[in-house]
């Protein structure tokens, strides 16, 4: 089945930097992958995602790259604000199952 | 968030007693999952359907059951409640074909004393 690791575990950024998050996935057949943030008390809510025929993805300050050959993906944000401190997971989806997820990033952007 | 409630949305048992969470979905998706979240391991899949009476086991599905019988409702079961299964438990759903998002609850904390 699909493995799903994340890193860092924990990123401390100043406001306006960027924070980068990277996920690499095991299985070679996943073709979907999702970056949702999770804020204090709440469910997970999706950012943007990335099919496997696709090598990068922009929305506004994030984006998210795909290298199926290294079976990585990345989330980048750019500018970042104090409301973008939250934890973030990347996952992978197993065919025909469901997402599986990495370990997730609390990411803190202080003022 | 499609639609997703979860009930109760805290809850205090003690060893040994089952208990029942209830996920419920508004938008007519096919797919539906329970997740359980605890520092340090993440988003863990412990059981989902991918149909009325159709369930499937996630990477940490022993100790629990589930069970659907109406499109809208899925049932996730302790049948006898240990201090290990006290975490946050989330639901999430998914629309059939090649849409992959998956919508998540805003789950239940559950501690097991």
């Amino acid at each position: 089945g699909e493995n799903v690791e994340q890193h860092p575990s924990t990123l401390s950024v100043q406001e306006g930097d960027s924070a980068v998050i990277k996920c690499t996935y095991s299985d070679s057949a996943s073709n979907y992958f999702p970056w949702y943030k999770q804020e204090l008390g709440k469910g997970p809510q999706l950012i943007i995602d990335i099919r496997s025929n696709v090598g990068e993805k922009k929305d506004q300050r994030i984006a998210v790259t795909l290298n199926k050959t290294a079976k990585h993906f990345s989330l980048h944000i750019t500018e970042t604000q104090p409301e973008d401190s939250a934890v973030y997971f990347c996952a992978g989806y197993q065919a025909g199952t469901a997402l599986i997820f990495g370990k997730g990033t609390t990411l803190s952007v202080s003022s | 968030d499609a639609g997703i409630t979860q009930s109760p949305r805290h809850k205090v048992t003690e060893t040994g007693t089952p208990v029942t969470l209830r996920c419920h979905q508004t938008e007519n998706h096919r797919y539906m999952y329970w997740y359980r979240q605890d520092p340090g391991h993440g988003l863990r899949l412990i059981h989902y359907s991918y149909g009325v009476k159709d369930t499937d086991k996630g990477e940490v599905s022993d100790g629990y059951s589930v069970s659907r019988s109406k499109t809208e409702d899925f049932l996730l079961t302790l049948e006898s409640a240990t201090s290990s299964q006290t975490s946050v438990y989330f639901c999430a759903t998914r629309l059939a074909g090649e849409n992959n998002e998956q919508f998540f609850g805003p789950g239940t904390r559950l501690t097991v004393l």
